[in-house]
């Protein structure tokens, strides 16, 4: 079953523009990752937040986690054209196998 | 990318054939990752490996088998068993089991 669940499932904004994706997930983490996907490819790793962690940048990224909320955002400021893609958050599975467990994915299309 | 090879790029399989994927990492990373991606869908683990000579069924093992002989190399076979093989398939790697994830370019099996 999917842990993460991103809002929305599809983004369209003009270049220059910032976006703003959400993640909402179930159960208790130590971290929370983000990962973006170009189609047809593997997926990048972004960004990792951990659960004592409130905020966190990494240039036009940045991510907020809310664990009273069991909710993650990820906003990219100054959008430009290329980062048109799929964008997924991921979290541990706990118990005794802890593996992460990806979202069903915002396809982000920036329009020139 | 990174360090972690995938081959072939696209694959087709005809009914009742096995077909092995490879994937290749020179990360010296312990742990291993398949999964399965579906068009439009979000990632769902086949099998993963945490140390060579050991390996896991994750959520969708079902017609599929893996091996792990060397800490490099972790190919899955779907066998004729998995009857809707037709799907994008992405391997991983990482350092440990929640740590951040590596990931290949992605082969394309398509069924003739």
């Amino acid at each position: 079953s999917q842990q993460g669940e991103e809002d929305p499932q599809a983004l369209s904004i003009q270049e220059g523009e910032n976006a703003t994706m959400n993640c909402s997930y179930k159960t208790s983490i130590n971290n929370l990752q983000w990962y973006r996907q170009n189609s047809g490819r593997g997926l990048v790793h972004l960004i990792l937040i951990r659960s004592n962690e409130r905020e966190k940048h990494s240039g036009r990224l940045r991510v907020t986690l809310d664990t009273s909320k069991k909710s993650s955002s990820l906003l990219i400021t100054a959008s430009r054209a290329a980062d048109t893609a799929s964008y997924f958050c991921a979290t541990p599975r706990g118990g005794a196998t802890n593996k992460l467990i990806f979202g069903t994915g915002t396809l982000l299309a920036v329009q020139p | 990318d990174g360090g972690i090879t995938q081959s072939p790029k696209y694959l087709f399989r005809k009914e009742g054939q096995n077909v092995t994927l490879s994937c290749e990492q020179n990360l010296n990373h312990d742990a291993m990752y398949w999964y399965r991606q579906d068009p439009g869908q979000g990632l769902r683990l086949i099998y993963y490996s945490q140390i060579v000579n050991d390996f896991q069924k994750g959520d969708i093992a079902e017609g599929y088998s893996v091996s792990r002989e060397k800490k490099e190399s972790f190919p899955l076979t779907v066998t004729s068993a998995q009857k809707n093989p037709t799907a994008f398939y992405l391997c991983a790697s990482s350092l440990g089991i929640q740590e951040t994830q590596y990931f290949g370019p992605g082969t394309r099996l398509l069924v003739l």
